[in-house]
This record gives C-alpha cells, sequence and structure tokens, in this order.
C-alpha cells in the first residue's frame, strides 16, 4: 500500500488565486513527521512547511498552510496567492516515528504546479 | 538553514566506469545522511541511510556492491556508482538532518544528474 498518496498528478490555478494540493498519508505510528517540499526543474528540493503528528494547530509558513486532518490522515498544502514562480512540483513526505534516526523520508509521487496569468 | 552541499552537480561517464558523488554538511554535523534517486517524472526514491562510522543501510532492492556508500567522516558521505550503466542515468540526491533532536526539516543537497553512455 502507499504510505503518501498525492492524487492530483497536475494541477492548473490562477496567479493571485489560492490552490490546494492534495495528500493523504498511511501509518501506523503514533509519532510522525509530514513535510512538503518543492522541486524546480532544476532539480533541488526546496523546504515549504513541517507538520508533526503532535501539534495541534495547523502548520504556517508565510503563503504556505499545511491542512492537517489526522482522522482523516490527510495533509493537504494550501498556497495562497499563488505566483508564477510558484509553478514547480510538488512533493508530500513522511517521516515514521521519531526522529531519533534521522529524517528517513518516503514522498508520494508529486503534484505538478502551473500557474498562469 | 543547514546547508548540504553535493558534488558534481552533473556528471557523464562511460559506461563500465565508476563515478562518485560527494554530499557534504557544510555548517552542521551530520551522523546519519540519506541517498535518493529519481528517475525522470517520477517521485524520490531513498536507496540508503548512511551512518556516520558504520556500514550504510540499504533499502530493499538496491545493490550495496554496486552502490558504495562511505561515511567517513561526520560531514561527508559519499555514493560511488560503480560499474555503471545506461539504466542508473538518474538524478541522486542526498539529505541530511539540520540540528540534531530536530525533526522539522531534512536539507537536501543540489542533486547530481548522472548520465551513463
Amino acid at each position: 500500500a502507499q504510505k503518501i498518496t498525492q492524487t492530483q498528478p497536475g494541477m492548473f490555478v490562477q496567479e493571485k488565486e489560492a490552490v490546494t494540493l492534495d495528500c493523504t498519508y498511511d501509518t501506523s505510528d503514533q509519532s510522525y513527521g509530514l513535510f512538503w517540499y518543492k522541486q524546480p526543474s532544476s532539480g533541488e528540493m526546496i523546504f515549504l512547511i513541517y507538520q508533526g503528528s503532535y501539534d495541534e494547530q495547523n502548520a504556517t509558513e508565510g503563503r504556505y498552510s499545511l491542512n492537517f486532518q489526522k482522522a482523516r490522515k490527510s495533509a493537504n498544502l494550501v498556497i495562497s496567492a499563488s505566483q508564477l514562480g510558484d509553478s514547480a512540483m510538488y512533493f508530500c513526505a513522511m517521516r515514521e516515528g521519531l526522529e531519533g534516526g534521522g529524517n528517513k523520508l518516503t514522498f508520494g509521487t508529486g503534484t505538478q504546479l502551473k500557474v498562469e496569468l | 538553514g543547514a546547508v548540504v552541499s553535493q558534488h558534481p552537480s552533473w556528471v557523464i561517464c562511460k559506461s563500465g566506469t565508476s563515478v562518485k558523488i560527494e554530499c557534504r554538511s557544510l555548517d552542521f554535523q551530520a551522523t546519519t545522511m540519506f541517498w535518493y534517486r529519481q528517475f525522470p517524472k517520477q517521485s524520490l526514491m531513498l536507496m540508503a541511510t548512511s551512518n556516520e562510522g558504520s556500514k550504510a543501510t540499504y533499502e530493499q532492492g538496491v545493490e550495496k556492491d554496486k552502490f558504495l556508500i562511505n561515511h567517513a567522516s561526520l560531514t561527508l558521505s559519499t555514493l560511488t556508482v560503480t560499474s555503471a550503466h545506461p539504466e542508473d542515468s538518474s538524478f541522486y540526491i542526498c539529505s541530511a538532518n539540520g540540528v540534531p533532536g530536530q525533526n522539522t526539516e531534512a536539507f537536501f543537497g543540489q542533486g547530481t544528474r548522472l548520465t551513463v553512455v
């Protein structure tokens, strides 16, 4: 079974609009972490936002927010006020268990976001 | 934030030769680093966990004799693709934690695009 599922291979959004990228996860661990990364065509992985399983509040980082619904095992990324530079591949990832061994991540298949004028 | 430097950013090699990729943590010590591989238009797949001073842990299906990992110091891990073949052509990227004990981010190198001809 897939541990991280991103059901949207591609998304389009108009500049200045908000967009939600979906992510659901599957784990039996009580302690885990959820990450979103942006990967432009250059290939680098740019960290966007992190949500810990015990965090009661949804994480926010500037224009990025994470809609964490623990019971539904979803961790959707919301990008507000989209910009042309947001066009990239977006990956949801999960670390299972405590950090002790480091952030060993399982990635979803990604969503290609295209921001249009 | 913490910086992870990966070198080279791209390499072209002949089939049958070996290629070494370096991953350095520039401003922190990383006892654990991770190596991922990404084929075109696919997700990142964990290959192995690199442990300073001990043997690497390989994921199922990854040939340890083909992908040699050495983590000889707290700031450097190397991945050597031995006897490379065209099917090894891929994007290889490493990651390391920032400050030990922090869960909130995995820092990635810039990645290495390997082309075997």
